[in-house]
This record gives structure tokens, C-alpha cells and sequence, in this order.
């Protein structure tokens, strides 16, 4: 069935090192990625999306990378900070209206 | 811009019993979302409107789970009676949705539900 996992469920970096949260997928269909940050307490905070007709996009501190070919989506945060510590989503959207969550990567960033 | 509004925050409730949790989207959003968050796990979606009309409820256990969008805009999402495992987070979402080409979600704090 359809399934959005994530391969580490922890990552633990140094401050200022950069970090690569990865994600696999499994419907080829999906044609829309978004990654989401939800700190403790509150609800998940959109970071960054990509289409299926890009390969990577850019926003600040932030890349998502999206390889169609083995059906596999990363988030690159650079110069990690503290404040990045938090769980990481990733989550697929097949057209329209059902986006499904993966189970999540918790970042840790150590001073 | 306002965003996503959830009621109450948290909500501790014997088993059987009923509650209920508000959600008010972000202005404009024609797409509402509620979600299940268990503990260490990823959102699961439970119900999904699309103005008022539902579009996906495949998930909600609708012996006991209920939900409404009046005129499109605050939702209300009902447990009757509740069971222990249905603690959890439960979180609100919206998005200017399909029909403007933007899926991306917008989520409220949630609700923290501890049924005892």
C-alpha cells in the first residue's frame, strides 16, 4: 500500500555541521512532497515543498532533494542551529487531496 | 495573519465519556484537516473537508468519531464515547487548497486528549 517512511528515526549533529534528513516513498504517482518540523508542543510547521517535475529545491538554510528513480526525498539543513532541534516529517501528496505522513526523524543539535 | 485556532488545549476525560474539540482555519482556506497524532508517531489523518463537503473519512472510526464544518469555515470534531486509546494529539489543519494548486498545511497547537 502506500507508505511515506523515514530511514533514521533519530539524528543527532554538531552545531554548524550540516544535516540530511532522508525519506522514501513508496507511490510513484505522488507528485507533490512536503517537509514539515514540529517542535514539542506544537503542531507541524511547513518548511518546504517540491513538485515531481523538480529535482531540488532551495530555501533558506534548507534543500530538499527528490530522486524519482528509486522514489526517495531529503531534506539538507545547513549550518545546523539549536533551534533546529525538533522531529522532522516528510509527507506525500497523490493529487489532490490525501497528503500521508511518514512516521518522522527527531533531530537532535548538539552545542 | 491569524493562524489555525484550536480549543481547548488539553482535555482529560474519563472512558465512555464525550468531548469535543473547535477549530477555526486560517481565512480563505477552503481545505480543513483533522488529524490523530499518537505519541512518537506521524499525523494520521481522520477527516478531510473540503469547504463543507467531506472529501476523505476513510479513516475516522465513525462509530464513535463525528465531524462537522458549518458554512465551510469552523469545524467541530466529536468523540462519543471515548476509549483509552484514544489519547492523543489531536491537531487542525488547513490550506488554501487543490482548487488554488497549494496543498501545503497550515496546523493549530492541537488538543492534547487523555482519556483515563
Amino acid at each position: 500500500g502506500e507508505s511515506v517512511g523515514l530511514h533514521l528515526p533519530t539524528l543527532s549533529v554538531q552545531e554548524g555541521d550540516n544535516s540530511i534528513i532522508n525519506c522514501a516513498y513508496s507511490n510513484s504517482a505522488s507528485d507533490y512532497f512536503i517537509w514539515y518540523k514540529q517542535e514539542s508542543g506544537k503542531g507541524p510547521q511547513f518548511i518546504i515543498d517540491i513538485r515531481s517535475n523538480m529535482d531540488k529545491r532551495q530555501g533558506q538554510r534548507v534543500t530538499v532533494l527528490l530522486n524519482k528513480t528509486v522514489k526517495h526525498l531529503s531534506l539538507q539543513i545547513a549550518a545546523t542551529q539549536p533551534g533546529d532541534s525538533a522531529v522532522y516529517f516528510c509527507a506525500e501528496n497523490g493529487g489532490g487531496f490525501k497528503t500521508i505522513f511518514g512516521a518522522g526523524t527527531r533531530l537532535f543539535v548538539k552545542a | 495573519e491569524a493562524g489555525v485556532a484550536q480549543s481547548p488545549r488539553y482535555k482529560i476525560i474519563e472512558k465512555r465519556q464525550s468531548v469535543a474539540f473547535w477549530c477555526n482555519p486560517i481565512s480563505g482556506h477552503a481545505t480543513l484537516y483533522w488529524y490523530q497524532q499518537i505519541l512518537g508517531q506521524g499525523p494520521k489523518l481522520l477527516i478531510q473537508f473540503q469547504n463543507n463537503g467531506v472529501v476523505d473519512d476513510s479513516q475516522l472510526p465513525k462509530d464513535r468519531f463525528s465531524a462537522e464544518r458549518l458554512k465551510g469555515v469552523d469545524s467541530t470534531l466529536k468523540i462519543q464515547p471515548a476509549k483509552l486509546e484514544d489519547s492523543a494529539v489531536y491537531l487542525c489543519a488547513s490550506s488554501l487548497g487543490p482548487d488554488r494548486g497549494r496543498y501545503e498545511q497550515y496546523f493549530g497547537p492541537g488538543t492534547r486528549l487523555t482519556v483515563t
